[in-house]
């Protein structure tokens, strides 16, 4: 069946440093994109969306790039921060008519800032 | 502005007891979903609604009834828990968007 995944279920990154967190889509059909964010213990939190017909949109320290030709998501994080430890999910949904559809979650991937 | 409520936050079930986890939301949104949560597997769509009085199943329905009498709510319920319905519940909705708000969860055990 159609799968939402990640590439890497951990990333141990440097306060300071650029994230880059991965994302693989098989839903050729998938028009829209978001990434959330889920600290420990809460709920979901969006962080930044991004439409089939973009291939990069970008937020407040964020960066998210598109690559249908390989079905390819990413979200850069800029200067990484110890409050930006927390597990980032992709969904992906398929819009239908002027309905919103149903997201799909990848498993997510842990991110840890070390200082 | 208390955005999405969950109740109750945790819950310890017998095998074959039933219970309804509640959400409420007060921002007007047409949109409501509850999600499951088990370690490596991310958010699994259990049961969504379009509107109130309307309500559809999504990726794991089984085990599970949902209802949405009034908009602002959206119950879940457990019939007969099982312990395969150990997880944490997350309840979640919007208007025509992308962007989900969601609960803090119900970490719901049965034993």
């Amino acid at each position: 069946g159609e799968s939402v995944g990640l590439h890497l279920p951990t990333l141990s990154v440097q306060e300071g440093d650029n994230s880059i967190i991965n994302c693989a889509y098989s839903n050729s059909a998938s028009d829209y994109f978001i990434w959330y964010k889920q600290e420990s213990g809460k709920g979901p939190q969006f962080i930044i969306d991004i439409r089939s017909n973009m291939d990069k949109r970008q937020g407040q320290r964020v960066t998210v790039l598109l690559n249908k030709t390989v079905k390819h998501l990413s979200l850069q994080i800029a200067a990484t921060q110890p409050g930006d430890s927390a597990v980032y999910f992709c969904a992906e949904n398929i819009k239908r008519g002027d309905s919103w559809g149903k997201l799909q979650f990848g498993a997510g991937t842990q991110v840890v800032v070390t200082p | 502005n208390a955005g999405v409520t969950q109740t109750p936050k945790f819950r310890v079930l017998k095998t074959g007891q039933s219970m309804t986890l509640l959400c409420a939301q007060d921002m007007n949104h047409e949109y409501m979903y509850w999600y499951r949560q088990d370690p490596g597997m991310g958010l699994r769509l259990i049961h969504y609604s379009v509107g109130e009085g309307t309500t559809a199943k999504g990726e794991v329905p089984d085990g599970y009834n949902v209802s949405r009498l009034k908009k602002q709510n959206f119950l879940l319920g457990l019939e007969s828990a099982a312990p395969s319905q150990t997880s944490v519940y997350f309840c979640a909705s919007t208007a025509n968007t992308g962007e989900l708000f969601f609960g803090e969860g119900s970490r719901l055990t049965v034993l």
